[in-house]
């Protein structure tokens, strides 16, 4: 079975500067994927970022991008010039490449992400 | 695109009552999944349907649970005899998938929360 770690319970970052959120996962496949999940309070998750396991390259979205080390089976996100909007729960979250039963995603116990003034 | 659709948002309930919710996915979306979010934790996978089959459940899922989508569409998870543990956000996500690869990432409905007294 898959297992998703995230060490980091709260972390905090001044407005306008970087913050990087750590993850491991354990698994013994090749082929999967990683995702980040923002949820607000009391609001709905919602995907940040999207990894595939066979691409080399680090996925980018905007201020958010990730550095994805296969070999060592870690996945941290990094926050560039962070807002108050960036505040919110964030869940490191695995997921079987191949559908049918492999579907279900495995989350993180997620870190607690506070943006100051 | 109306996004997955939760229903109610919030229930409260005596210990021993039956409960049940709804989740509408994404309209094209053949897939539904349930999740569990306790207090301080990531969300743990409970089912997940491809159309109107269900195609597996967790081992969290106990007896009391039972969850259907009669037609391919909308979906119900009913509680019976519900105890405290049962206390938790029960999150709705649905996405498009079929054979292979499973590439197209789960949309998350704000979930009901569930309050045992």
């Amino acid at each position: 079975a898959q297992t998703v770690t995230q060490s980091q319970p709260e972390m905090s970052v001044q407005e306008a500067e970087t913050v990087t959120l750590s993850c491991t996962y354990d698994t013994s496949e090749s082929d999967y994927y990683l995702f980040w999940y923002k949820q607000p309070p009391s609001r709905q998750m919602i995907l940040v970022i999207r990894q595939e396991a066979y691409k080399q390259q680090n996925a980018t979205e905007n201020r958010f991008s990730v550095n994805f080390q296969k070999a060592a089976k870690s996945f941290s996100l990094k926050i560039s010039d962070s807002q108050l909007g960036d505040a919110a729960m964030y869940f490191c979250a695995y997921r079987s490449a191949w559908g049918g039963t492999a579907s279900k995603l495995t989350f993180g116990t997620g870190t607690r992400l506070q943006v100051t003034l | 695109d109306t996004g997955v659709s939760q229903d109610p948002r919030h229930k409260i309930t005596k210990r021993g009552q039956n409960v049940t919710f709804r989740c509408d996915p994404i309209s094209e979306h053949n897939r539904l999944y349930w999740y569990r979010q306790t207090l301080g934790q990531g969300p743990e996978f409970l089912t997940y349907f491809q159309n109107e089959a269900q195609l597996e459940k967790s081992r969290l899922l106990s007896d009391r649970f039972s969850a259907e989508r009669p037609k391919g569409s909308f979906s119900t998870l009913e509680i019976q005899r519900t105890e405290q543990g049962d206390s938790a956000m029960y999150l709705c996500a649905s996405s498009l998938g079929g054979g292979g690869r499973a590439r197209q990432p789960q949309h998350f409905g704000d979930g009901t929360r569930l309050s045992i007294l």
